[in-house]
């Protein structure tokens, strides 16, 4: 069974500082992996995907996420973080035709 | 690109009343829809899987016949929640899916339920 851990409840970051928001997974076999945001009172919005092809992954809003087999891994990054990057931030996996699941989210706070 | 809207956006109700929640693809044709549930602080939970014109799919520990779910047309699933108790007080997120499996799903914006 697919299973998604985001380690960080929360983290905070300085405007315009560099921000990663860790994302691991765990299945037996390949995987589509994608990063959503939610803001407040908001539903969620697809930040990006990864199908195949090239591991790293550019999104909206300046994000990027690398995927690494080896480390099942799915992080998201971000050089430069605004204000209005403060949001939930969830990381879900899908193995083949399956259903989403969702990890646990990151609440990312940025401060001025 | 693809909306996903949701009505009502919250609901107030008495416990053993129904309320029902709708869930409409805007600007494409939804061949799949997904039924959530969010707890405070908590990530999304997979209710049931519906397609157009058959029986949705409910995940393990769903009660079927608690949360009934019709997904009648391609634009159009709702969700009614039957004899609403306290508990069942959430954040109830649709999401539809114009394709298949690697499609993006897109999400509604969420019903508040509150049961009094």
């Amino acid at each position: 069974a697919q299973s998604v851990t985001q380690l960080d409840s929360q983290v905070p970051v300085f405007e315009e500082a560099p921000v990663e928001l860790r994302c691991n997974y765990s299945s037996s076999v390949s995987v589509y992996l994608f990063w959503y945001v939610q803001y407040p009172n908001q539903g969620l919005q697809l930040l990006l995907k990864y199908l195949s092809g090239s591991t790293l992954v550019k999104g909206i809003n300046g994000f990027e996420a690398e995927f690494n087999k080896s480390q099942t891994s799915f992080h998201l990054r971000k050089p430069s973080v605004h204000i209005s990057d403060t949001a939930e931030y969830f990381c879900a996996v899908s193995e083949g035709y399956s259903t989403l699941t969702f990890g646990k989210g990151t609440m990312l706070l940025v401060s001025p | 690109g693809a909306v996903v809207s949701q009505h009502p956006s919250w609901v107030i109700c008495k416990s053993g009343t129904s309320v029902k929640i709708e869930c409409r693809s805007l600007d494409f044709q939804a061949t799949t829809m997904f039924w959530y549930r969010q707890f405070p602080k908590q990530s999304l939970m997979l209710m049931a899987t519906s397609n157009e014109g058959s029986k949705a799919t409910y995940e393990q520990g769903v009660e079927k016949d608690k949360f009934l779910i019709n997904h009648a047309s391609l634009t159009l699933s709702t969700l009614t929640v039957t004899s609403a108790h306290p508990e069942d007080s959430s954040f109830y997120i649709c999401s539809a899916r114009e394709g298949g499996a690697l499609e993006t799903q897109y999400f509604g914006p969420g019903t508040r339920l509150l049961v009094l």
